[in-house]
């Protein structure tokens, strides 16, 4: 089945740092999207992205579909301490609606 | 408050018991998810409704997993004969659409403990 590898797995970083996660995909996907979650709580859906090679950003968060379709990586810029979570990445086939997930990366920030 | 919204939010059962959880998706949302997320990885797919028609189904779904949605709007999952390994956090999601990728907003999950 499609698997997600999420890396890296977790991070601890400066407030003020630059993020990078990466996401790769055993096959390819139409749409790609990125989530995060806070403990307790549903995913909160980020960014989501539906060409290849599209960059889309929203606030200090910049995410781009992989021209492979096999891989996408999110950026998040100046990071502050409520950026504390655990970021997923997700994969969308073209004409259905499930969802895949990846294994997630922790996210924790360091004031 | 307008969100998903799950109950109960927790849950525990000895092994070999029934339970069913409900989910009240966004109002006028056509299509609802359910998901299982256990601990340190992401959510995986189990089911998917538009109104009341189940459309998609994982093999995750064994038999022993029932969800229904009789009127479009609320829906239930019902776990039989349970086991330690159904041992998870149950979320529910709703979107509205026709076509491709439609946001699909999350309730605060279910968790399930069996004993």
């Amino acid at each position: 089945g499609q698997q997600l590898n999420q890396s890296p797995q977790s991070m601890f970083i400066q407030e003020g740092e630059d993020v990078s996660m990466n996401c790769t995909s055993s096959s390819i996907f139409n749409t790609w999207l990125w989530y995060k979650q806070d403990p307790g709580e549903g995913p909160v859906l980020l960014i989501a992205l539906y060409k290849a090679g599209e960059l889309t950003s929203n606030g200090r968060l910049t995410a781009q579909f992989g021209i492979t379709r096999k891989d996408s990586f999110l950026n998040i810029s100046a990071s502050i301490p409520s950026d504390v979570g655990i970021y997923f990445c997700a994969g969308q086939l073209e004409g259905y609606q499930k969802v895949t997930f990846g294994t997630g990366t922790k996210l924790q920030v360091i004031p | 408050d307008t969100g998903v919204s799950q109950d109960p939010r927790h849950k525990i059962t000895k092994r070999g018991q029934n339970v069913t959880f409900r989910c009240d998706p966004i109002s006028e949302h056509n299509r609802l998810y359910w998901y299982r997320q256990t601990l340190g990885q992401g959510p995986e797919f189990l089911t998917y409704f538009q109104n009341e028609a189940q459309l998609e189904k994982s093999r995750l779904l064994s038999d022993r997993f029932s969800a229904e949605r009789p009127k479009g709007s609320f829906s239930t999952l019902e776990i039989q004969r349970t086991e330690q390994g159904d041992s998870a956090m149950y979320l529910c999601a709703s979107s509205w659409g026709q076509g491709v990728y439609n946001e699909q907003f999350f309730g605060p999950g279910t968790r399930l403990t069996v004993l």
